[in-house]
Order: C-alpha cells, then sequence, then structure tokens
C-alpha cells in the first residue's frame, strides 16, 4: 500500500508570509501528527490529529496551527514566518488496534524562510 | 523536561550487543522509540506503554521502568543496517493534552 505522502517536499518562503503543508496518510490510518526537525533544537512535536480532532499540541507559538480533513489527509499552517521556522517538517500517519501501534513517516517537507 | 539519552554515541562491530537509555524527569505515560538514518525520516521502532509488557522482536527489544521513568533500547548481535541515530520521545500529561519530547539522540554506528 501507498506510503504518507508530504507536498510539496521542498519550499522557500520569505519572512512574513505565510504556508500551508500537506500530509496523505495510509490508508486506513485515521491519526496524523506533526513534527519538526532542525539542527539546534532537533526533533520536536507539534501537534496529533484523530479524526478530525486535536488530540495532543506541542509546545509551540498559535502561528502553527492544523487540520484534518473527514479523510484523514491533514494541513499545517504557519503564519507569518520567522528565519527560525527554516525546518524539515514530517508527518506521520499511525494505526492503533488492540494492543498493536504502528507509524510511519513521510519524507517530509524542508521550509527555508529567507 | 527534555529526555536524558546515554550514550551520545556508540560504535559496535557487527555482531556485538548495544543498549541505550532515555531518562525522564516526568512521570511518563509512554515511551517511543526511534532510528533515522542520515538524510532520511525517522523510522518507528516500537511505543512501550505505562504498565505495559517489554515490548520488540527478535534483536530489537525495549523496556519501560516506571519507578525510574527510564526506558532502554536493547540491540542484539548488531548488524550494519542498524547504524542511525537512535530517538525516544517521551509522553506525559501536560494538563488538557498530552506532551511529547524527544531525546537529543544516540548516534549507533555499527562498523564490518
Amino acid at each position: 500500500k501507498a506510503g504518507v505522502t508530504q507536498t510539496p517536499r521542498y519550499l522557500i518562503k520569505t519572512r512574513g508570509q505565510q504556508v500551508t503543508l500537506s500530509c496523505s496518510p495510509i490508508s486506513g490510518h485515521r491519526s496524523v501528527s506533526w513534527y519538526q526537525q532542525t539542527p539546534g533544537q532537533g526533533l520536536q512535536f507539534l501537534f496529533e490529529y484523530f479524526s478530525e480532532t486535536q488530540r495532543n499540541k506541542g509546545n509551540f507559538p498559535g502561528r502553527f496551527s492544523g487540520r484534518q480533513f473527514s479523510n484523514s489527509r491533514s494541513e499545517m499552517n504557519v503564519s507569518t514566518l520567522e528565519l527560525g521556522d527554516s525546518a524539515l517538517y514530517l508527518c506521520a500517519s499511525s494505526l492503533e488496534v488492540g494492543g498493536s501501534y504502528e507509524q510511519y513517516f513521510g519524507p517530509g517537507t524542508r521550509l527555508t524562510v529567507t | 523536561q527534555q529526555p536524558v539519552q546515554s550514550p551520545q554515541a556508540v560504535i559496535l562491530r557487527e555482531g556485538e550487543d548495544a543498549v541505550i537509555n532515555c531518562s525522564s524527569s516526568k512521570a511518563l505515560y509512554s515511551v517511543h522509540w526511534y532510528r533515522q538514518k542520515h538524510g532520511e525520516a525517522p523510522v518507528f521502532l516500537m511505543i512501550l506503554l505505562k504498565g505495559g509488557e517489554q515490548k520488540g522482536h527478535e534483536k530489537i527489544s525495549a523496556s519501560f521502568n516506571e519507578k525510574k521513568q527510564q526506558s532502554s533500547l536493547y540491540l542484539t548481535a548488531s548488524q550494519l543496517s542498524y547504524s542511525g541515530t537512535y530517538f525516544c520521545g517521551t509522553e506525559f500529561s501536560g494538563g488538557a493534552t498530552n506532551k511529547l519530547i524527544f531525546g537529543t539522540g544516540t548516534l549507533l554506528a555499527v562498523q564490518p
């Protein structure tokens, strides 16, 4: 089956602009999580959505927001971009059935803010 | 709040064993383990829940000591493919929602 897809793969934006990133989960997975990865801060959790509801949220400012659609696809939006928002943004979809849990990451979107 | 991973780096020969530890100062709900190779996305290895059993299969397993808020990842008879950076993610109650914080990673290099 198809893996997690993220679009776009690369993006260059200017400070002050906003950006929307998209994530399509594996078919049947209802949970989507977003992460930010930078050389300085490492891997950080942004938020998790399950059945269109935000279930968990990391410590990021309100400029970072997300949503999930009825088909489980998710988008992440960053408004008023700052230089420090340059990072690899990863999404992962997961499925929990009984006592079994699986999670798969997409390839990421590399965002550069100039 | 960030969990402490040890060691920071380890070099192994193929076939040797390794243990990576993850310690938190918070009362944990779960611990997640990932491996990431350079230039690639992380790969989920396993999740250990509070009150759950040790997880794993064959040569990669993990344990969760709730009293000490520590988790250990065990790599047995390492293979070249085990090389990469291993991250633990610790999940704890953050009020209305749970928080997930990652360690800084352990770089593992397996040599022939």
